[in-house]
């Protein structure tokens, strides 16, 4: 069965640090995508980032990197140089191939404090 | 370009009445999710429709609730009777095809007095 675990459940940082966010996921394929959202205050829920199995490089974009781990089945999510912005909840989530439905972790909420 | 459009945006009523709720997928996305998201439960998947047509509806949590997607720019989620416990923020997601992103409209928060 496909899950995903997101351990910590609330961070606080103050800005400027660094702040990495855990995502592990279970699925017996070997073809699957990860995904991570953000949900500002605001309530809406952003599209971050979408990875396929194959592709374990790193991505980074601006402040944003995430680090796939096929070996830990890990999907971690690192922000650089946090801001007061980058406060919201944080879901890691997984798909199988052939798949059309989302599996969502329980998000972790992150607070940046100025 | 037009993200996911869902109405209203914030839905207050009395429990018994009967709830509509709107959603407008991206324009040439074949899939259309409706979720509900509570502190309790979290992100709950409710149904999900491929080309207009509803492929699973196992998360639908009784049959006070149904949905519907005429075409392939609008979908209703209906509550009737409304009770209290269905008060939540309820989203709309549709993707292109399976396995790629689903993009969020801004939700609609109900609340069933």
């Amino acid at each position: 069965a496909q899950k995903v675990t997101q351990a910590q459940t609330e961070i606080s940082v103050v800005e400027k640090e660094d702040v990495t966010l855990d995502c592990v996921y279970e699925t017996r394929d070997t073809t699957y995508y990860l995904f991570w959202y953000k949900q500002p205050p605001s309530g809406e829920l952003v599209f971050l980032i979408r990875r396929n199995s194959f592709d374990e490089q790193n991505e980074i974009s601006g402040r944003y990197s995430w680090n796939f781990q096929k070996s830990t089945s890990s999907f971690n999510f690192t922000i650089t140089a946090s801001q007061v912005v980058d406060s919201a909840v944080y879901f890691c989530a997984l798909v199988d191939f052939g798949d059309d439905k989302i599996i969502f972790g329980k998000g972790t909420r992150l607070h940046i404090l100025p | 370009d037009a993200g996911v459009i869902q109405s209203p945006r914030h839905e207050v009523t009395e429990m018994g009445q009967e709830v509509t709720l709107r959603c407008k997928p991206i324009s040439g996305h074949d899939y259309l999710f409706w979720y509900r998201q509570t502190m309790m439960r979290g992100l709950e998947l409710l149904i999900y429709f491929n080309n207009n047509v509803p492929i699973d509806d196992s998360g639908m949590p009784e049959d006070r609730f149904s949905a519907k997607m005429p075409n392939a720019s609008f979908s209703t989620l209906k509550i009737q009777p409304s009770e209290p416990r269905d008060s939540a923020v309820y989203f709309c997601a549709s993707s292109g095809k399976s396995n790629q992103p689903q993009h969020f409209g801004d939700g609609t928060r109900l609340s069933i007095l």
